[in-house]
């Protein structure tokens, strides 16, 4: 069965402290993995897309990178504004179908 | 600039009574989603179009229905809301002639059902 899991649930960081969220998957066919950023009341945001495995991407303080298994995301010297639900999402063999999982919530504190 | 809007952004209904949700986008995407989130919980995906192909998920319950008359707008049907549906909606859009699948969102509509 496709699933993902996010982990931990919930991460609390003071300012300035680097840490790493995870997301394990198994599906059929991945065509491609999805990072999210979710204020709260509001649609998610879109951050990065890895296609396979060894690839990495980076914008401003976050890093992402991809295994066969599972993807991290990386936060490096995390501000209060980084707070937010970070989700992850795997497409699969079938173009249309996203698997998400159900979020890491980041709280930073000053 | 070009985006993913829904309307409206809160809507109350009453038990059983008829609502439909909106989204349009600019973006010009082929592919429109919806999706229901509950809170803490993943998004759901509960039906999308490619063009004007619909396709509903298996374990969509049939009080859901979808309309998209044209590329841009795409509407949400919930023909006798219960209390169990009340969710954050979320729209989002990909286009599937692009080498990546990602998905852009609405701001989503909250929905509560009293």
């Amino acid at each position: 069965e496709d699933q993902v899991t996010q982990s931990p649930e919930a991460l609390r960081l003071q300012e300035g402290e680097s840490s790493s969220l995870n997301c394990s998957y198994t599906v059929s066919g991945l065509r491609g993995l999805f990072w999210y950023r979710q204020d709260p009341g509001k649609g998610p945001e879109f951050l990065f897309t890895l296609y396979s495995a060894g690839e990495e991407k980076e914008k401003e303080r976050l890093k992402a990178t991809l295994t066969k298994k599972e993807s991290f995301l990386h936060i490096t010297a995390p501000k209060p504004e980084d707070s937010a639900t970070y989700l992850c999402a795997v497409q699969a063999r079938d173009f249309n179908k996203f698997y998400f999982g159900s979020g890491t919530k980041l709280n930073v504190k000053p | 600039d070009a985006m993913v809007i829904q309307n409206p952004r809160y809507q109350v209904t009453q038990f059983g009574k008829p609502v439909t949700l909106s989204c349009s986008q600019t973006l010009n995407h082929n592919v429109m989603y919806w999706y229901q989130q509950k809170s803490s919980q993943a998004p759901k995906l509960l039906f999308h179009y490619y063009d004007k192909d619909f396709n509903n998920e298996a374990d969509t319950p049939d009080n859901f229905q979808s309309r998209r008359p044209n590329t841009s707008f795409c509407f949400l049907d919930i023909r006798s809301p219960g209390l169990g549906d009340a969710a954050m909606y979320l729209c989002a859009t990909s286009t599937r002639t692009s080498g990546g699948g990602e998905q852009y969102f609405g701001p989503g509509t909250r929905l509560t059902v009293t």
